[in-house]
């Protein structure tokens, strides 16, 4: 089986930047995504990271490190549409030949002004 | 523009119902899913399809069904609804290979009385 942890809520202001953090335990590790869901509305892909190292993608960056199963997603330049839950979700070795993600529990994150 | 979408986007069902949340996808995707969402305990897959008539249990299928007849189609079935089943339910689809991303549908918010 899989465990992932995040934290349940963080809070932060516009314009500053943010750090989400997943740890993760698996074995045959294959993969790990972030997901944005705004509320009431459907999860949306961010970022993959299979090789360890940073990702980046405008204002948003994610880091991987397999030997520590550590995920980090890096959010800059905070504004207030980034108010919205961040969900981790790892990837293992496939099942009968497909690859099966696992999610965490998500971040609820709050931006104020 | 890729699509999933879903049947309903707010269900109300009686205990005892049967019910039957469709799900569409137009991305030509092998693989979908059936995930149940509920506030603390983050996306649950119930159940994946990885072809046509292909299924697969997922973390928590007791009380569920799924059909699959057609490539781009895939349902979820709740043969005898009860008060513990009330929950937002989120169909995924999902093309082969490493690199793949899911693709979410809109969630359709299920209570049952």
């Amino acid at each position: 089986g899989q465990n992932i942890d995040q934290p349940t809520e963080m809070t932060a202001t516009e314009g500053a930047i943010v750090q989400i953090n997943c740890t993760y335990q698996t074995s045959g590790f294959n993969g790990l995504f972030w997901y944005q869901q705004h509320a009431g509305e459907a999860p949306t892909f961010l970022s993959y990271n299979v090789l360890d190292g940073l990702e980046e993608k405008g204002r948003f960056s994610s880091f991987l490190s397999r030997s520590k199963g550590y995920s980090y997603l890096l959010l800059k330049e905070l504004q207030m549409k980034d108010s919205a839950s961040y969900l981790c979700a790892v990837r293992s070795t496939p099942s009968g030949g497909s690859y099966i993600p696992t999610f965490g529990r998500g971040t609820s994150l709050i931006v104020h002004p | 523009d890729v699509k999933v979408t879903q049947s309903s986007r707010y269900l109300v069902k009686r205990t005892g119902e049967k019910v039957f949340l469709e799900c569409v996808q137009d991305m030509d995707h092998e693989n979908m899913f059936w995930y149940r969402q509920d506030p603390g305990l983050g996306l649950r897959l119930i159940y994946f399809s990885y072809d046509v008539k292909m299924k697969e249990k997922g973390d928590i299928p007791e009380g569920y069904s799924v059909s699959r007849e057609k490539k781009e189609r895939f349902s979820l079935i709740l043969e005898s609804a009860s008060t513990n089943q009330t929950s937002m339910y989120l169909c995924a689809s999902q093309g082969m290979g490493l690199y793949n991303e899911q693709f979410f549908g809109p969630g359709t918010r299920l209570t049952v009385l």
